[in-house]
């Protein structure tokens, strides 16, 4: 079966450095994507990684192992507009199969 | 401006009445796809298209029918909608079958089916 796993929330303070984390298991693989949806708006796109290793991007990074099936999106200098869902999602052939989301609760 | 629309964005009706959301997008996207979002569920595929004339099933299909007759165009019908269809609607495109993780999601549709 197709399982992606991520906590449910978790809280942080402005200026400060959070990781979330998502594990997944799918019967196929063409890619893992971040997306970031604040409360009442469609989701947008944020960042995706293939291959294993770290991608950066401005204050947000995202890491993947696909042996170990994990990734972490690492979001950097929290600002209390970040405070939004952060949803984990498998490529798996023609879908994107989506994670239930990371509430992220950023506190000043 | 790039973008994908539905409508409405708020809808309330009653068990049994048919209704069309529509959906529409002007970024020449190949592939289309429908989601719900229901609170502890996460977003969850209804159905996609791949390019006109074709769709597939995604993981909750039932009480629910597409059709893609144009390429901009990707309307979701609830011909004899229930309460358990009470959800977040979303419509969303992307280039092709291929670019699906970086797809431009439109605003929503809030339904509520008494």
């Amino acid at each position: 079966g197709q399982n992606i796993d991520q906590p449910t929330e978790m809280t942080a303070t402005e200026g400060a450095i959070v990781q979330i984390n998502c594990t997944y298991q799918t019967s196929g693989f063409n890619g893992l994507f971040w997306y970031q949806q604040h409360a009442g708006e469609a989701p947008t796109f944020l960042s995706y990684n293939v291959l294993d290793g770290l991608e950066e991007k401005g204050r947000f990074s995202s890491f993947l192992s696909r042996s170990k099936g994990y990734s972490y999106l690492l979001l950097k200098e929290l600002q209390m507009k970040d405070s939004a869902s952060y949803l984990c999602a498998v490529h798996n052939t023609d879908k994107l199969i989506f994670g239930t989301g990371t509430r992220l609760q950023v506190f000043p | 401006e790039a973008q994908v629309t539905q409508n409405p964005r708020y809808l309330i009706t009653v068990t049994g009445k048919k209704l069309t959301v529509t959906c529409s997008q002007n970024m020449n996207h190949e592939y289309m796809s429908w989601y719900r979002q229901d609170p502890g569920l996460g977003l969850r595929q209804i159905y996609y298209s791949m390019n006109v004339e074709v769709t597939d099933k995604g993981d909750v299909p039932e009480g629910y029918k597409v059709s893609r007759k144009e390429k901009r165009n990707f309307p979701l019908i609830l011909e004899s909608p229930s309460p358990n269809q009470t959800s977040l609607y979303f419509c969303a495109s992307s280039l092709t079958r291929e670019s699906v993780g970086e797809q431009y999601f439109g605003p929503g549709t809030r339904l509520t089916v008494t």
